[in-house]
């Protein structure tokens, strides 16, 4: 069974300019995250989907960073204009449905550095 | 609020001998806890995980948590620590956040050097 895919592995941008992630999640998996690693920290999340809706975006920074899966499958990360704190991994995980029983499987992450 | 606190940043261990990593965590039900490792440029691997029943959970590649509600603790635990052991170690718990959403809550992690 192939894992949760992501691209690019590396971006490096300098800052004010655009950047976009991209995952595929694990086949028939309904639920979808995005989570941002800062240097030193724990994962946080960022958005969650379930098919193609939002379940959460409470800590997304919406005046900045965008999301979306179109048919319930790939998604798409934007940040536009990057800022020099969005520089951490950008994890992406997907689990089978919603709820507490389920494994969340993570993907490699992109590591984006604004300079 | 739901919230995990690992209190060790770093931890150094020589190997073969044995490793116990601490996890605290705040929830007010019954929590899901985790524990992830991250070696470098890797995302993470799922450890192990309690839900419920017995309090002490086995996990893969010889590891071993025990669930504490007393204390609301979450340690990991390996007997005898292996080079290949070294990475970053989360503990997490789940919870059900906004719009009836679950997600995980990381703490922020330990590092551990195995050294000859």
């Amino acid at each position: 069974e192939a894992g949760v895919a992501q691209s690019p592995r590396y971006k490096i941008i300098e800052k004010r300019q655009s950047v976009a992630f991209w995952c595929n999640p694990i086949s028939g998996h309904a639920t979808l995250y995005w989570y941002q690693q800062i240097l030193g920290q724990g994962p946080k999340l960022l958005i969650q989907f379930q098919n193609n809706g939002v379940v959460d975006d409470s800590q997304l920074p919406k005046d900045r960073f965008s999301a979306e899966r179109l048919k319930g499958v790939d998604s798409t990360l934007k940040i536009q204009p990057a800022k020099l704190e969005d520089s951490a991994v950008y994890l992406c995980a997907s689990q089978p449905t919603l709820g507490r029983s389920y494994e969340q499987y993570f993907g490699p992450g992109t590591r984006l550095t604004v300079t | 609020a739901q919230s995990v606190t690992q209190p060790d940043i770093h931890i150094t261990v020589s190997e073969g001998a044995s490793l116990e990593l601490r996890c605290n965590y705040s929830y007010g039900a019954t929590p899901y806890l985790f524990w992830y490792v991250q070696s470098p440029g890797q995302g993470l691997q799922l450890l192990l995980k309690y839900f419920s029943g017995d309090t002490l959970v086995q996990g893969i590649k010889g590891f071993e948590a025990e669930f504490k509600r007393s204390q609301s603790s979450f340690n990991l635990r390996k007997p005898s620590v292996h080079w290949s052991d070294a990475a970053e170690y989360f503990c997490a718990v789940g919870a059900i956040n906004s719009n009836s959403g679950y997600a995980l809550n990381f703490g922020k992690g330990t590092s551990l050097l195995v050294t000859p």
